[in-house]
């Protein structure tokens, strides 16, 4: 019930295009899912993150699509660049619990 | 914005030796940190979660005579990794976060035992 399910496991998007990393959940104890980028040799990033009070979070390129009733939530890049490519890790967290659960990882690669 | 500073970024040691990897949170107060280890294209595992002044709390299957973690301070955490072997060969990354607050994570160490 802890897990976190992310897919795909990579994703080549062409620039300009969209990007779209999708995670899905169980533990309806979670109040908090972040979105990590993590380039190579380097420790992961925080992104963007979101609330379950809310159904999406828009900041610059990057956009957080959050279902309650289903679950899921996702991340779309708009506008994808070269320099986009990078791991991605989703994440959910409960409040009481304390702890980050990550999803698998998806590699984005962005072709110029 | 919350730095977190981890050294060294990379090392390589003997079998057998002990390791020593340092977490600093710069410009606020870490209550809490996080210590992590990552395989090649794969996700974080945590390892244990430490609060300043109290003894580190291991997740399961992760030894801790082996894994030796200090958080004596709200701006430092050590993770020791003891009589190293060339399986305890990852990167492992730390986080910290203050009360309420996001987690920040370090770039992690490339610890390579040969």
């Amino acid at each position: 019930q802890q897990q976190v399910k992310q897919s795909p496991q990579s994703l080549i998007v062409q620039k300009g295009g969209i990007s779209i990393i999708n995670c899905a959940y169980e533990n309806t104890a979670f109040d908090y899912f972040p979105w990590y980028q993590q380039f190579p040799g380097k420790g992961p990033a925080l992104l963007i993150a979101i609330r379950p009070d809310v159904s999406e979070k828009k900041e610059g390129r990057f956009t957080i699509s959050f279902n309650k009733s289903a679950k899921q939530f996702s991340l779309h890049i708009m506008d994808s660049q070269p320099g986009d490519s990078a791991t991605y890790f989703c994440a959910a967290k409960a409040t009481s619990y304390g702890k980050l659960t990550f999803g698998q990882g998806t590699i984005l690669t962005v072709h110029p | 914005g919350a730095v977190v500073s981890q050294h060294p970024s990379r090392v390589i040691c003997k079998s057998g030796t002990s390791v020593k990897i340092e977490c600093r949170s710069l410009d606020f107060q870490a209550t809490t940190m996080f210590w992590y280890r990552q395989f090649p294209k794969q996700s974080l595992m945590l390892m244990a979660t430490s609060n300043e002044g109290s003894k580190a709390t291991y997740e399961q299957g992760v030894e801790k005579d082996k894994f030796l973690i200090n958080h004596a301070s709200l701006t430092l955490s050590t993770l020791t990794v003891t009589s190293a072997h060339p399986e305890d060969s990852s990167f492992y990354i730390c986080s910290a976060r203050d009360l309420g607050q996001p987690q920040h994570f370090g770039d992690g160490t490339r610890l390579s035992i040969l």
